[in-house]
């Protein structure tokens, strides 16, 4: 089945950093990707996401490249803010009879100092 | 609602006993899965429904636990004999139609603890 590796964490971080968070997956075929965030108290949201290889996903300056060669999806954002701090996850989406099934990586806490 | 509506938001029950776990999804949306996460993991697959139907089931852990979603809206997570093991937040997510482009908006879960 499918499975992801993401960078463990805890990561932190002081504001302004640079961030990379390491992600690599094996699926069937060539799954969709994407990036969710669960922020301190809330439910899981969708950060980015890319649908096929060389795609860069891309919100609140976050960004990700679909990396066919290298099964790999890392999170990346020039300049964090404290309000970045939460959890993230990488996840392929299936298709197939499993459409859009996702399968999450462990997660990365992110904390973000002042 | 505007959102993945899940009820109740913590749950406190014995061992041996049977729960239920509501989710109303986004009205419209026709595809809706359920996860379990456990404390430090990522969210685990249980079951994914395509309208009334369980398209895949492949994620319930034994046969304790059975899922419906009768009307093709809300969903039912049904749980029996539970077990400490079965202790975790259960997510409900609803996507507009399915598949792997889609983005899948979820709950807030149910907290369920076995004691």
């Amino acid at each position: 089945g499918d499975s992801v590796t993401q960078m463990e964490g805890p990561v932190t971080l002081s504001e302004e950093a640079f961030l990379t968070i390491n992600c690599t997956y094996t699926a069937t075929g060539y799954p969709s990707l994407f990036w969710y965030v669960q922020y301190p108290g809330e439910g899981l949201q969708l950060l980015l996401k890319a649908t096929k290889a060389d795609d860069k996903g891309s919100n609140k300056g976050f960004e990700a490249t679909y990396r066919k060669e290298t099964t790999s999806f890392h999170l990346e954002k020039g300049s964090v803010q404290v309000s970045d701090s939460a959890v993230y996850f990488c996840a392929p989406a299936a298709g197939g009879t499993s459409y859009g099934k996702l399968t999450f990586g462990q997660g990365t806490i992110l904390t973000v100092h002042p | 609602g505007a959102g993945v509506s899940q009820t109740p938001s913590n749950k406190v029950t014995e061992k041996g006993k049977y729960v239920e776990l509501r989710c109303d999804p986004i009205s419209g949306h026709t595809a809706l899965y359920w996860y379990r996460q456990s404390l430090g993991q990522g969210p685990e697959f249980l079951i994914y429904f395509q309208g009334t139907g369980a398209a895949d089931d492949s994620g319930l852990p034994n046969d304790r636990f059975f899922a419906v979603r009768p009307e093709g809206s809300v969903s039912t997570l049904k749980i029996q004999r539970t077990e400490r093991g079965d202790s975790a937040v259960y997510l409900c997510a609803s996507s507009l139609e399915g598949g792997p482009n889609t983005e899948a908006f979820f709950g807030q879960g149910t907290r369920l603890t076995v004691v």
